[in-house]
């Protein structure tokens, strides 16, 4: 297996609504990502993961909140988002971390 | 703090030239990235640029870093429609990355 899966592909949620995103690889990867991508701008790093730890959060608002449960499997919980949140969420992952991204498709997230 | 500048940001090309996307970063950097993303589509992975001097082609594309510059430069020779998209250099510094812009290439007959 050598891809980046991520589901859903698309949600609709509500400004009061939790939802969790998640993305998985059996890659044998130790380090996971969380992206935000908007509308003709460049992805923006959220959050790092290395060997199941955090170990970078650029600043996010706690309404998103990561978890990685295991070397497996990156999610990212939803709770309180405004409509500007909304923007494709893309999980990629690496070897090790500062090794090349490989990229999942992306959830694409609308926030009404 | 870490930036990426690409240029140009749109890029109509004619089918057969030649051009050039270059790809300016402010500090030290790990490595340089190339990644191509069709609209609505993911990023894939095109090139990764380690040290000062490297050169890596393939087929119509070859991207080159020079350190000392903080410059890479992503070549396209002799475009073809199926090179349109958007392309996105990007910095890692300490597991940290930064993308450019990204440049929107469109290939024209």
């Amino acid at each position: 297996d050598t891809e980046v899966t991520q589901t859903p592909k698309h949600l609709v949620m509500g400004m009061t609504n939790k939802k969790s995103l998640k993305c998985e690889q059996h890659m044998g990867h130790r380090a996971m990502y969380w992206y935000k991508q908007k509308a003709k701008k460049p992805p923006e790093l959220m959050f790092v993961y290395s060997y199941e730890k955090l170990s970078i959060n650029e600043s996010v608002p706690s309404r998103f909140s990561p978890e990685c449960p295991n070397s497996s499997l990156l999610n990212l919980h939803l709770h309180a988002l405004q409509p500007e949140d909304s923007a494709l969420y893309l999980c990629a992952s690496s070897q090790d971390p500062g090794e090349t991204q490989y990229f999942g498709p992306g959830t694409r997230l609308l926030v009404l | 703090e870490l930036k990426v500048e690409q240029n140009p940001l749109f890029l109509s090309m004619q089918e057969g030239k030649n051009y050039t996307i270059y790809c300016n970063y402010s500090t030290t950097s790990d490595r340089l990235y190339w990644y191509r993303q069709d609209p609505g589509k993911s990023l894939e992975s095109l090139f990764v640029l380690l040290s000062n001097g490297a050169v890596k082609q393939e087929g119509r594309l070859m991207a080159s870093l020079d350190t000392k510059a903080r410059l890479s430069t992503l070549h396209i020779t002799a475009a073809v429609h199926d090179l349109s998209a958007t392309y996105f250099c990007a910095v890692d510094r300490d597991n940290d990355m930064r993308f450019g812009a990204g440049t929107r290439l469109t290939v024209k007959p």
